[in-house]
């Protein structure tokens, strides 16, 4: 079993959609949770971080279940611009501040 | 502000000649440093990180190596390339009170 799985869609949505991704991890001690978004041929760059109690940035909520042992990240009203592969992150309880990324979720926002 | 360079931005090699990536991070100091491989259509692979200045540790097995001849600059090395070392190779840097990393423009290689 992966570490960190993720669904890697598409994920085909309209404009103006709400669309949520889930991302879950084997180990239990995982700590510190975090979403990064990547273009086409672009390098990963970090959307948010998760935390414990949930977060929420502008159109963007990050969710953490301990008991279910995944992260989710929701995104309302959807635009052209969220069309992404996104990549979730989980740092490593057992390396040095290594972190284990999942494959990632393609979204595909169309009008 | 801190900022990440990755050179060159791609690269074509033939089977067995060397290779040589250089990642420089400004505007910060001891930060850790991290290669991972992205190959097409899969997940982010991580080769080496750093800690300091010529610490490295490998995480697989492979013909690459890593060096950190100074605080903000971290290489990447082959002496005979393999075609199966074709992908998008992408520096990281940690903050040293931080967990989140934050990437460089990458690397796309393709060995032919």
């Amino acid at each position: 079993r992966k570490e960190v799985e993720q669904d890697p869609g598409p994920f085909n949505v309209p404009e103006g959609a709400t669309v949520a991704f889930n991302c879950t991890y084997s180990n239990s001690a995982s700590q510190s949770f975090f979403w990064y978004r990547q273009d086409c041929r672009k390098e990963p760059k970090l959307l948010m971080s998760v935390y414990s109690s949930g977060n929420e940035d502008g159109r963007f909520t990050a969710q953490l279940n301990r008991a279910s042992q995944y992260i989710s990240l929701l995104i309302r009203d959807s635009k052209l611009s969220d069309s992404a592969t996104y990549l979730c992150a989980t740092r490593n309880p057992r390396g040095y501040n290594k972190l284990i990324f999942g494959a990632g979720t393609r979204l595909a926002v169309h009008p | 502000s801190q900022t990440i360079h990755q050179w060159p931005a791609t690269l074509v090699q033939p089977v067995g000649s060397p290779l040589s990536l250089e990642c420089t991070v400004e505007g910060t100091s001891n930060p850790n440093l991290y290669w991972y491989r992205q190959a097409a259509g899969r997940g982010l692979q991580l080769l080496f990180y750093s800690v300091g200045i010529g610490q490295i540790s490998s995480e697989v097995p492979q013909n690459l190596s890593a060096s950190r001849p100074q605080d903000r600059q971290f290489i990447l090395s082959s002496k005979k390339l393999l075609l199966s070392d074709s992908g998008f190779y992408l520096c990281a840097w940690r903050p040293a009170r931080n967990n989140e990393q934050f990437f460089g423009p990458g690397t796309r290689l393709t060995v032919l």
